[in-house]
């Protein structure tokens, strides 16, 4: 069974700061992996999606880096600014075929950026 | 454009009461559509998976009877609460695949479910 870890469960750092946030998995045969962003009470936003072939994936001043065969991924927010404040969750989908298109999700890391 | 849709996005009922939850995706085709609960500080769990005209896969320790998961359309399911207890308030969240967009998958902004 799947289990993807986040760490840490919670982070706070002084705007302008460069941050990493960690995720892990245990079945390394994946099909691809994604970060999310979740404001309170609100729904998921994607933020990149990695296939199981890719090693990192851009967008902005977020980089998401993907090491399969470890099990690893981290997302690289550079510059961060308050409005990056929330909940970033890391999922997986497993590489089984077919039309199995689930998504195994960590818990996530609260992120508070502090003006 | 990948749009999801919830309504309600929250709704406060009573215990014993049913309650339905749709889920749209407003520009594309979804055939496949999932349906998640996330309890305070914790991840988003999956329910079930909804295909198209055909019966929900459910996941293991998700009661069917009690979630009852419509897809009558490519671009509509939903899920009806039955006889809700406050366990089974929770954040409800949809998910739809898009299969004209690598099969990624784009979430609604959630539904509160509040069971006094």
């Amino acid at each position: 069974k799947q289990e993807v870890t986040q760490i840490p469960a919670a982070l706070s750092v002084p705007e302008g700061e460069n941050l990493v946030l960690n995720c892990s998995f245990t079945d390394s045969a994946i099909y691809n992996l994604q970060w999310f962003r979740q404001d309170p009470g609100k729904g998921l936003t994607s933020l990149l999606l990695i296939q199981s072939s890719q090693r990192e994936q851009t967008s902005g001043r977020l980089n998401a880096s993907l090491d399969k065969s470890s099990g690893r991924s981290t997302l690289y927010i550079a510059a961060s600014q308050p409005g990056d404040s929330a909940t970033y969750l890391c999922a997986v989908r497993l590489n089984s075929g077919g039309s199995n298109y689930k998504l195994t999700f960590g818990k996530g890391t609260l992120l508070t950026v502090n003006p | 454009g990948a749009v999801v849709s919830q309504h309600p996005s929250r709704v406060i009922c009573k215990s014993g009461t049913s309650v339905k939850i749709e889920c749209r995706s407003l520009d594309f085709q979804a055939t496949t559509m999932f349906w998640y609960r996330q309890f305070p500080k914790q991840s988003l769990m999956l329910m079930a998976t909804s295909n198209e005209g055909s019966k929900a896969t459910y996941e293991q320790g998700v009661e069917k009877d009690k979630f009852l998961i419509n897809h009558a359309s490519l671009t509509l399911s939903t899920l009806t609460v039955t006889s809700a207890h406050p366990e089974d308030s929770s954040f409800y969240i949809c998910s739809a695949r898009a299969i004209d967009r690598g099969n990624e998958q784009f979430f609604g902004p959630g539904t509160r479910l509040t069971v006094l």
